[in-house]
């Protein structure tokens, strides 16, 4: 499985835009990049994914690198309901779906 | 609609024991996964179904860790012989493939407590 690394811990201030780093760099062509977030004692919930080009959605945007071997996902407005820890995942859709978790980033945001 | 959940939220049981946990997944979904959790780790893959059958369990830890998916919806996740090392939370997600994202909708989770 292709691995990625993301720093362990970010903090932001509130309503200030927070980008989160990924770093995938054995990322294959077949690899999508989707995001899921965790909050304190809740599952992890999908926010992003993408495969080449830049995408938005109501939660955040992804930035993916020209060669693909790193992303950013990008918060424009950090909330305190923003604070969770925030998974950048590589899916294969030949391999089922399944999700293959890293570590993480764990980010806290301050009034 | 409802989303996924999962019985019971909670789950303290011996050494030794059998423990059921249950999932009920988003009406529809043909995707049913199973992961769990340990303090301060990321979810790690057991199991994922698709309908009724198995479709990969490369990640169940050993052969006392079993689960099922009967009609294509709820599953049932068994442990035998429970170990103190099996205390985690449990998490069971589902999705309904091709809808372009394959967006997985988690449940809150079983956190299983092995004294």
């Amino acid at each position: 499985d292709a691995k990625t690394t993301q720093p362990n811990s970010m903090e932001s201030n509130e309503e200030e835009p927070v980008h989160l780093p990924c770093n995938h760099s054995t990322i294959s062509g077949t690899d999508y990049i989707h995001w899921y977030r965790q909050l304190p004692s809740q599952g992890p919930e999908y926010v992003i994914h993408g495969l080449t080009s830049n995408v938005n959605n109501r939660m955040a945007s992804l930035a993916i690198a020209e060669d693909r071997k790193s992303s950013t996902l990008i918060l424009h407005r950090a909330t305190l309901r923003d604070a969770a820890v925030y998974y950048c995942i590589l899916l294969r859709y030949n391999q089922g779906g399944k999700l293959i978790f890293g570590q993480g980033t764990e980010l806290s945001v301050k009034p | 609609g409802a989303g996924v959940s999962q019985t019971p939220s909670n789950k303290v049981t011996e050494k030794g024991k059998y423990v059921e946990l249950r999932c009920d997944p988003i009406s529809g979904h043909t995707a049913l996964y199973w992961y769990r959790q340990s303090l301060g780790q990321g979810p790690e893959f057991l199991i994922y179904f698709q309908g009724t059958g198995a479709a990969d369990d490369s990640g169940l830890p050993n052969d006392r860790f079993f689960a099922v998916r009967p009609e294509g919806s709820v599953s049932t996740l068994k442990i035998q012989r429970t170990e103190r090392g099996d205390s985690a939370v449990y998490l069971c997600a589902s999705s309904q493939p091709g809808t372009g994202t394959n967006e997985q909708f988690f449940g809150p989770g079983t956190r299983l407590t092995v004294l």
